[in-house]
C-alpha cells in the first residue's frame, strides 16, 4: 500500500528557530505539493512541483519560506526563522497525473513557541 | 480561478440517520470535483471523485455524490452514517490541465449515538 510519508510527524520549536519538514512521494508519482492547514485559512496550497521543478510557489511566503526537490524521492519544507504565526499542520501530498487523485500524507504539525 | 463553497460549518446527525453535504464550485468550464475526508490528527483520504460520464459517482465507506451542472454543485451523501463517519469532509475541485486542487473551508460532521 504506498503512501506519502512525511517527518517529523510533530515538531516544537522556538521563535527564530530554522524548521525543516520532509516528504517522499510515492513512488512514481513527479507532481509534488505542499500544504499548510490552520483554524483559521484552512487548507491552503503554499506551492508545488512537477518532475522537481517548481510550478508555483505564490502561495508560499518568499521572505521565510523555500520548498525544493532535491531528488524524486524527497521533498523539503524549511522556514528560516520560524515565527509563532506559522504554527500549522503542514501536509505533502504527491499524483501522477492531472487527472489522478492527489494522496496525502499524514502532515508535520508544527508548534513555534 | 476555480472556487469552493461549503455551506456547513458543523452538522450534527444521528447515527443511522442520513448524511448530506453541501458543495458549491465556481467554475467557467467542466470541473474536476473531489471529496476528501480528514478524520483527527490524519490526513486528507479521498472518499470520491468526479472527472466525466455518470454524474452519480460511488465512492468509499459507502458514500455517493451527485454532479449538478446546472446548479454548479457536487453534494456529498451517506444513506446510513456510522460513529466512524465523524470526521471533516473537504470538496474540492480542479480545473482541466491544471495539477492545482481548490479546497473548501470543510464541514465538520459529529455523530450522536
Amino acid at each position: 500500500d504506498a503512501r506519502v510519508t512525511q517527518t517529523p510527524r510533530h515538531k516544537v520549536t522556538e521563535m527564530g528557530q530554522e524548521v525543516t519538514m520532509r516528504c517522499q512521494p510515492i513512488l512514481g508519482h513527479n507532481t509534488v505539493f505542499w500544504y499548510r492547514q490552520t483554524m483559521m485559512q484552512g487548507l491552503e496550497l503554499l506551492a508545488y512541483f512537477r518532475n522537481r521543478a517548481p510550478l508555483d510557489d505564490s502561495g508560499m511566503p518568499k521572505d521565510r519560506f523555500s520548498a525544493e526537490m532535491p531528488d524524486a524521492t524527497l521533498a523539503t519544507l524549511k522556514i528560516q526563522p520560524s515565527e509563532p504565526r506559522d504554527s500549522a499542520v503542514y501536509f505533502c501530498a504527491s499524483l501522477r497525473g492531472v487527472t489522478d487523485t492527489q494522496y496525502f500524507g499524514p502532515g508535520t504539525r508544527l508548534t513555534v513557541l | 480561478a476555480q472556487s469552493v463553497t461549503q455551506p456547513d460549518i458543523h452538522i450534527t446527525v444521528s447515527e443511522g440517520a442520513s448524511l448530506e453535504l453541501r458543495c458549491n464550485y465556481s467554475y467557467g468550464a467542466t470541473p474536476y470535483l473531489f471529496w476528501y475526508v480528514q478524520s483527527p490528527g490524519q490526513g486528507l483520504q479521498l472518499l470520491l471523485k468526479y472527472f466525466s460520464g455518470d454524474t452519480l459517482v460511488q465512492g468509499i465507506k459507502g458514500f455517493e455524490a451527485e454532479f449538478k451542472r446546472s446548479q454548479s454543485s457536487f453534494n456529498l451523501r451517506k444513506p446510513s452514517v456510522h460513529w466512524s463517519d465523524a470526521a471533516e469532509y473537504f470538496c474540492a475541485v480542479g480545473a482541466v490541465n491544471d495539477y492545482k486542487l481548490s479546497f473548501g473551508a470543510g464541514t465538520t460532521v459529529t455523530v450522536r449515538a
